[in-house]
């Protein structure tokens, strides 16, 4: 199965919270992230959390983590059209110069 | 930020011909890049782990022979497609990091179409 597993879709409105799930498998794991990818573009690093910790906050967007069930969530509050995009977390279980382990993606869409 | 500039943004290119793809780290050494592949509606499949002078290592399924992949100095890393077919068009993307540098940074992409 896969190693790090999102749901496909998710719709809110503007202005609502959307919250991101993310499961991963490798209790190794040391770093867990959060990309946006916009149509056509690459990857923007959002956020990042160290697995020593359980939350992390910056300006809109909340992480949380909960290590005991290998769970990961990103919140943004006030969600906006311009939010609209396919977020990826990903998992890095090595510090250092290996390759992140994603996951397929979840496609926000946000309704005006 | 540190910035990774790929290029070309997109290409299409017959059947049969090599596309390269470049990856290039502006403000920083990248002692290691990685390059990817997205499948539509697909997540990032890892395709090979470069190190800056040294042969890419590739993962199970991809073809070293197909996809060549160079690192000839800190700041550049080129992926070329060899006699490029339909099933090659994807989107692929490049990620340097640095020696101590947990943050992997990403190249803007390349959609490549085979026709």
């Amino acid at each position: 199965g896969e190693d790090v597993e999102q749901s496909l879709f998710l719709s809110v409105r503007e202005g609502d919270s959307s919250v991101i799930n993310c499961t991963y498998t490798d209790s190794s794991s040391t770093y867990l992230y959060w990309y946006k990818q916009e149509p056509g573009a690459g990857l923007q690093l959002l956020t990042y959390i160290f697995s020593n910790m359980d939350m992390k906050q910056d300006q809109r967007l909340t992480v949380l983590l909960n290590k005991k069930d290998k769970h990961l969530s990103l919140r943004i509050a006030d969600t906006q059209t311009g939010d609209s995009a396919i977020y990826f977390c990903a998992e890095i279980r090595i510090s250092g110069n290996t390759p992140l382990v994603f996951g397929k993606g979840t496609r926000l869409s946000v309704i005006a | 930020g540190a910035v990774v500039s790929q290029h070309p943004s997109w290409v299409i290119c017959k059947s049969g011909t090599s596309v390269k793809i470049e990856c290039r780290s502006l403000d920083f050494q990248a002692t290691t890049m990685f390059w990817y592949r997205q499948f539509p509606k697909q997540s990032l499949m890892l395709m090979a782990t470069s190190n800056e002078g040294s042969k890419a290592t590739y993962e199970q399924g991809v073809e070293k022979d197909k996809f060549l992949i160079n690192h000839a100095s800190l700041t550049l890393s080129t992926l070329t497609v060899t006699s490029a077919h339909p099933e090659d068009s994807s989107f692929y993307i490049c990620s340097a990091t640095g020696d101590v540098n947990t943050e992997a940074f990403f190249g803007q992409g390349t959609r490549l179409t085979v026709v």
